[in-house]
C-alpha cells in the first residue's frame, strides 16, 4: 500500500465550478499536510499547509484534514482556467511523501 | 514565500558527458535540500537528501556514483549527472527546507535534461 494515495484523474470541470481534490494516507504518524500546484515543466508551488484536523481557508482555496479517517482534501471555489494544473498532496513524517498528483483542467 | 533558484532550466547534452545542476536558496538558509526526478505525467520521485557539510543520503535504487550531490554551503546544493545516457533524460527538481526546521519545502523551477 502506498503511503499516500491520490486519484490521478484527469479531472475536467467547467469554469466557476467547485473542485474537490482528495488524498488518503496510511501512516497515522503524519502530522503536516500540504497541497502543491504544479504547472507543466515547472517546479511545484506550495498552495496550502496544515497541521491539525479541520479546515484552513486561503482565498478560493480550502484545505481540509480528517485525521480520524486519514483523509485530506483541497476545495477550489469559483474555479478559473488559470487553476488548470497538476495538484499534489503531500505529508511529512521524516521526509516529504507525495501523492501521484491529479491533473485538473478548467474548461472556459 | 521563500525562493529557491535552480539553474539551468533546460540542458541538452551528448551521451557520455556530465551535467551539473545548481540549486540555491535565495532568501533563507537551507540545512537540507532534496533532489527529485519526475517523468512525464508522474509524480516526483525522491532521489536523495542533501545535508550541508555531510554526505548525501540516497534513496534505494539511485546510483550515488552516477548522481553526485554536493551541499557545500547553507544556500547551495549541486547535482551532477555523470556520464549521462538517454535514460537519464528527465525533469530534475530541487527543494529546500530552511534552518528553522519548518516543515514547508520550497521548490526550484526544475531542470529538463535531454541526453542525445
Amino acid at each position: 500500500q502506498k503511503e499516500v494515495e491520490q486519484d490521478p484523474g484527469p479531472l475536467s470541470v467547467p469554469e466557476g465550478a467547485i473542485v474537490s481534490l482528495n488524498c488518503t494516507y496510511s501512516n497515522s504518524a503524519f502530522q503536516y499536510f500540504m497541497w502543491y500546484r504544479q504547472y507543466s515543466r515547472k517546479g511545484p508551488e506550495l498552495l496550502m499547509y496544515t497541521y491539525s484536523s479541520g479546515n484552513k481557508e486561503d482565498g478560493r482555496f480550502t484545505a481540509q484534514v480528517d485525521k480520524s479517517s486519514k483523509y485530506i482534501s483541497l476545495f477550489i471555489r469559483d474555479s478559473q482556467p488559470s487553476d488548470s494544473a497538476t495538484y499534489l498532496c503531500a505529508t511529512v513524517n521524516e521526509k516529504l511523501t507525495f501523492g501521484t498528483g491529479t491533473r485538473l483542467t478548467i474548461i472556459p | 514565500g521563500a525562493v529557491v533558484s535552480q539553474h539551468p532550466s533546460w540542458v541538452i547534452c551528448k551521451s557520455g558527458t556530465s551535467v551539473k545542476i545548481e540549486c540555491r536558496s535565495l532568501d533563507f538558509q537551507a540545512t537540507t535540500m532534496f533532489w527529485y526526478r519526475q517523468f512525464p505525467k508522474q509524480s516526483l520521485m525522491l532521489m536523495a537528501t542533501s545535508n550541508e557539510g555531510s554526505k548525501a543520503t540516497y534513496e534505494q535504487g539511485v546510483e550515488k556514483d552516477k548522481f553526485l550531490i554536493n551541499h557545500a554551503s547553507l544556500t547551495l546544493s549541486t547535482l551532477t549527472v555523470t556520464s549521462a545516457h538517454p535514460e537519464d533524460s528527465s525533469f530534475y527538481i530541487c527543494s529546500a527546507r530552511d534552518v528553522q526546521g519548518h516543515e514547508k519545502l520550497f521548490f526550484g523551477s526544475g531542470t529538463q535534461l535531454s541526453v542525445l
